[in-house]
């Protein structure tokens, strides 16, 4: 596609619930990063794939989130037994080149709102 | 950590005058990046200076970099009312992975 899409655009979700967040990189792009961004803060680092490299996992808060990317392609991010502490932006990005070396183009976010 | 500290945290200018943000982080990079974010969208970036570079220019905006200070600014010029956002710096290190600082929120006043 013409750039990075994530779905879905909202979600509202109880607490204790799990939720599954998806992000189809640009074509080609074979870095991925998801990070998260809470109401007027930064960007906090979740997890990078790259190729078929082992992802770098030392940003996930909790045994409670993970991510996974099938065929190099889509990823998704799932979060377990959601706490209100969860709520927040989830942003994907994808990178034509490895190791930050290149502009990351980000996807419009992931809004998540637990109850 | 290396993250990026961005300051200030907030500025607000007339439209037309020039703003400066500034970025410090804590350890060696390998390039360091500068995004912008506009209110409840996803970052775009705008320009990447590398390690061995000390400035770089683009359209309206400048940007330097102080690896002896570990610190980099972003100036944009004749500020413009659309030029309102949250601009963020980001570094890449060892670890590979880029690594955002808090960002500064920008108003810029008509």
């Amino acid at each position: 596609g013409a750039g990075v899409s994530q779905s879905p655009s909202n979600k509202v979700t109880e607490k204790g619930k799990d939720v599954e967040l998806r992000c189809d990189p640009i074509s080609g792009h074979t870095a991925l990063y998801w990070y998260r961004q809470s109401l007027g803060q930064g960007l906090e680092f979740l997890i990078y794939f790259q190729g078929n490299s082992a992802p770098d996992k030392s940003g996930l808060p909790s045994d409670r989130f993970s991510a996974e990317r099938t065929g190099g392609s889509v990823s998704t991010l799932t979060i377990q037994r959601t706490q209100q502490e969860d709520s927040a932006v989830y942003l994907c990005a994808s990178s034509r080149t490895s190791g930050g070396a290149g502009e990351l183009f980000f996807g419009e976010g992931s809004r998540l709102t637990v109850l | 950590s290396q993250q990026g500290e961005e300051d200030p945290q907030a500025l607000s200018i007339q439209e037309g005058e020039n703003a400066t943000m500034n970025c410090s982080y804590k350890t060696s990079i390998n390039n360091l990046q500068w995004y912008r974010q506009n209110s409840g969208r996803g970052l775009v970036h705008l320009i990447l200076i590398r390690s061995n570079e000390r400035e770089k220019h683009s359209g309206r905006l400048r940007v330097t970099l102080d690896t002896s200070k570990k610190s980099s600014s972003l100036l944009i010029t004749a500020s413009r009312a659309a030029d309102t956002a949250s601009y963020f710096c980001a570094t890449v290190g060892g670890a590979q992975k880029l690594v955002f600082g808090q960002g500064t929120r920008l108003t810029i006043n008509p």
